[in-house]
Order: C-alpha cells, then sequence, then structure tokens
C-alpha cells in the first residue's frame, strides 16, 4: 500500500532535549516536505526536498533541521526544542511537485 | 501561486450532493486547481485537481467555470465521514520549485444526519 509513514504519532518532551520525528514513503516520490499546523494559523511549510541530498527551507524553519540522506527517508530534527515549537506535524511526499500524499501526523508538546 | 477564497463554514444533509464553492479570479493560464480535504486532525488527503475541463474520480466532481475564476467542488452523496475542512488550492503543476502547497482556512464542511 502507499503510504507516508512518521514516527513518533505523539511525543511529549522537554525544553532543550534533542528530538527527531522520522518520515518515509514506499512510493519512490522525489519530493518530500514536512509542514506543521497551529490553531488559527493553519498549515505552515517547514523544510523541503526536492530529490537527495537537496534541501530548502520552507516558511518556517527556524528551529528545524532536516536531511535527506536516503529517497524514501525524511526526518524532522528539533536539535533545542522550546515550547512554541509544539504543535502537529506533517510529512508529505509527491513525485515531481504533483500529488502530494500526507502522513497521519505527529502530536508534538514541548514543556 | 494564486489565492483563493473559499466560506469558512457549509452545511449538508446526509445523503445531498455538498458544492462547496472557491474563487480563484487571479489564478494565471498555467494554474492547476487542487483539492484536499482533512478530517479532523488527520494528514490532508487530495480529492482532485484540474486546469480547465470538468474533472470526475470516484470521489467528486470538479466544475471549473470558463474563465477559470472560480471552481466548485461536488461531493455526490455526501455521508457523515465526509464531515472535514476542504481546501481549494491553485499551483503551477509540478511546481519546479519549492514543493509547498499554500493551504488557507478552507472550509469547514459539516454534514448532517
Amino acid at each position: 500500500e502507499a503510504q507516508v509513514t512518521q514516527n513518533p504519532r505523539y511525543l511529549i518532551t522537554v525544553t532543550g532535549k534533542k528530538l527527531t520525528v522520522t518520515c518515509s514513503q514506499n512510493m519512490n516520490h522525489e519530493y518530500m516536505s514536512w509542514y506543521r499546523q497551529d490553531p488559527g494559523l493553519g498549515l505552515r511549510q517547514i523544510y523541503y526536498s526536492m530529490n537527495v541530498e537537496v534541501t530548502d527551507k520552507g516558511d518556517v524553519p527556524e528551529g528545524y533541521k532536516v536531511s535527506r540522506k536516503e529517497k524514501r527517508n525524511f526526518p524532522l530534527i528539533l536539535e533545542s526544542p522550546s515550547p512554541n515549537q509544539t504543535s502537529l506535524y506533517f510529512c508529505a511526499s509527491s513525485f515531481s511537485g504533483r500529488v502530494a500524499f500526507f502522513g497521519p501526523g505527529t502530536r508534538l508538546t514541548v514543556l | 501561486d494564486a489565492k483563493t477564497t473559499q466560506p469558512p463554514s457549509m452545511d449538508c444533509a446526509e445523503g445531498r450532493a455538498a458544492n462547496l464553492p472557491c474563487n480563484h479570479s487571479t489564478i494565471s493560464g498555467n494554474e492547476y486547481v487542487y483539492w484536499y480535504r482533512q478530517i479532523h486532525s488527520q494528514g490532508p488527503q487530495y480529492i482532485i485537481h484540474g486546469l480547465k475541463n470538468n474533472e470526475t474520480n470516484e470521489m467528486a466532481s470538479l466544475i471549473i467555470t470558463e474563465d477559470r475564476k472560480s471552481s466548485t467542488l461536488i461531493l455526490p452523496h455526501a455521508t457523515l465521514r465526509d464531515t472535514a475542512v476542504y481546501y481549494c488550492i491553485v499551483r503551477v503543476e509540478g511546481g519546479g520549485g519549492a514543493d509547498g502547497l499554500t493551504f488557507g482556512k478552507g472550509t469547514h464542511l459539516i454534514i448532517q444526519p
């Protein structure tokens, strides 16, 4: 089954404790991206990747890092999480920027 | 990408057709109209997209006006499971650069039993 998976689905952590949210897709898509969703602000893009070893900033990249060492994986790294990064995070992939497939989401709480 | 305008909320009776409008008066000639929906806090789900011709798939129909300044998403027989926020997005297919989808506030469609 074609899908985008994210782990963990739920995470509660404390300020400053590094964490990684994994994202994997099995559709051989070149494009992958990360979004965050906050009440009243909608979905906003954090980072995107057009292919392996090619990443770039989206609209709200501050406080986040990404890497794209393999085509199927696009982890989101929070080196020093802060409470304002409490949010619902979605990973997405697509073939050449066309129809995007989204993961199920990761609900992150930073205390 | 062109800006879109959608009503914030709509109601529809179960079993009836749900017609969701979207205005995109500044759409460019090479921009497609995409529709996604988000059920509660799940990941957004692709529904349908089109350039200028009407489109239909197993989920919905998309009607685009001749001048392409507006469109309507039609769910032919709405069920309770169609209750969701529906997003109309216009963008160049294949992006070129960022894959970013610009999500507005969408239309919260509530299907009434």
